[in-house]
């Protein structure tokens, strides 16, 4: 079984440049979440998708980040435009049922923003 | 904030020693998992404890759920220097919310 795919995994942009990371999750698995990871820091969820619905996008700053997931399978996480702030790694991870499953997480992408 | 906090921040123990790290939380929750992310990976799943469950055993790890302390712990026996990483637990609350703690960075030395 493939497990949850990430590109790029390494991004270097200046700040209020635009970025995009895309992610593949597990096949069959129905939800689908964004982390942030700061260096030192826990993950913290940005979004979480059930299908192609957004479940939870509480913690997502909305002016500058945004998220699909068309036809519910693979997503796209946007940062624009991006801040220093926004350096960190940006994880996608997928489970097979809300909520009471076990997640399965993608390698990450590591953003720089100079 | 719900998120689990994790305690000690670090651990640095000698191979072949047992490791027990601590997770307490804030709210109700419908289960904990514990995850463990070696340097620059993704995070792997070690094990998940329901809230109506006390104990659970997987190969060399033990957790515990005490829901009344609203706390965990993690116990890695026989360590070995492969288990050297950062383990995170994460809560997920009755509105099926995810918070994950800030981790514990383990260090076995050989």
């Amino acid at each position: 079984e493939a497990g949850v795919a990430q590109s790029p995994r390494y991004k270097i942009i200046e700040k209020r440049q635009s970025v995009a990371f895309w992610c593949n999750p597990i096949s069959g698995h129905a939800t689908l979440y964004w982390y942030q990871q700061i260096l030192g820091q826990g993950p913290k969820l940005l979004i979480q998708f059930q299908n192609n619905g957004v479940v939870d996008d509480s913690q997502l700053p909305k002016d500058r980040f945004s998220a699909e997931r068309l036809k519910g399978v693979d997503s796209t996480l946007k940062i624009q435009p991006a801040k220093l702030e926004d350096s960190a790694v940006y994880l996608c991870a997928s489970s097979s049922l809300q909520g009471t499953g076990t997640q399965y997480f993608g390698p990450g992408t590591r953003l720089l923003v100079l | 904030s719900q998120q689990g906090e994790e305690d000690p921040q670090a651990l640095s123990i000698q191979e072949g020693e047992n490791a027990t790290m601590n997770c307490s939380y804030k709210t109700s929750i419908n289960n904990l998992q514990w995850y463990r992310q070696n340097s620059g990976r993704g995070l792997v799943h070690l094990i998940l404890i329901r809230s109506n469950e006390r104990e659970k055993h997987s190969g060399r790890l033990r957790v515990t759920l005490d829901t009344s302390k609203k706390s965990s712990s993690l116990l890695i026996t026989a360590s070995r220097a492969a288990d050297t990483a950062s383990y995170f637990c994460a809560t997920e609350n009755n509105f099926n919310k995810f918070y994950f703690g800030s981790g514990t960075k383990l260090n076995v030395k050989p």
